[in-house]
């Protein structure tokens, strides 16, 4: 089992430009979590899955959009990126929640 | 509104000495709650649990938790920490219903001096 995977690790974008983070899991985890980590802040909830084709809003959905078509991805879409939205992006998955599997995250810089 | 606390930002231990992480929270109802660990460039490894039962919780890595219910507190213990253990540390309480979202506490960054 590879757990949760995300794609890419670093990636800078220019302020205006848009792009979309990539979550896989293979442990048919119905629950999937999108969240971001600044410095001192811990982790907030963006949006999260509670299966495919269902997604709702969580703590800071703002600027940010997600599908979830199968089971296994659950990506996330930044559409005109802002310096806000520096940060750390973590997804999770769920089998019996509340305990969730992180992936590695990925490092995003706007500029 | 639910909320976690980690009253230290940052913590120094020497190698081989004992180690404790505070958590306190904030819930109405007996939470879940968990400790996870971050690496340095990594992402969340989870530590140790608590849903129900014994107050005490073993984990990997050498590490125990105890729930006290009076104290709304959820610290994180170590008898002897090893430089590997050296990360930041996040108490996190789940929150029954609705999603069942984990709430987290900013994090405790541990160094450890040889």
């Amino acid at each position: 089992n590879a757990g949760v995977t995300q794609t890419p690790k670093f990636r800078i974008l220019k302020i205006g430009q848009s792009m979309t983070l990539q979550c896989t899991q293979d442990m048919n985890h119905n629950y999937m979590y999108w969240y971001r980590q600044d410095p001192g802040m811990g982790l907030k909830l963006i949006y999260y899955s509670v299966g495919a084709g269902i997604t709702d809003k969580g703590e800071v959905p703002n600027g940010y959009n997600v599908s979830r078509s199968t089971t296994e991805d659950f990506p996330l879409r930044l559409e005109l990126a802002a310096p806000s939205q520096t940060s750390v992006y973590f997804c999770a998955s769920s089998r019996t929640p509340p305990e969730q599997y992180f992936g590695p995250g990925t490092r995003l810089t706007v500029t | 509104a639910q909320s976690v606390t980690q009253p230290d930002i940052h913590i120094t231990v020497s190698e081989g000495a004992s180690l404790e992480l505070r958590c306190n929270y904030s819930y109405g109802a007996t939470p879940y709650l968990f400790w996870y660990v971050q690496s340095p460039g990594q992402g969340l490894q989870l530590l140790l649990k608590y849903f129900s039962g014994d107050t005490l919780v073993q984990g990997i890595k050498g590490f125990e938790a105890e729930f006290k219910r009076s104290q709304s507190s959820f610290n994180l213990r170590k008898p002897s920490v090893h430089w590997s253990d050296a990360a930041e540390y996040f108490c996190a309480v789940g929150l029954s219903g609705g999603y069942n979202k984990l709430i987290f506490g900013a994090g405790t960054r541990l160094a450890v001096h040889p």
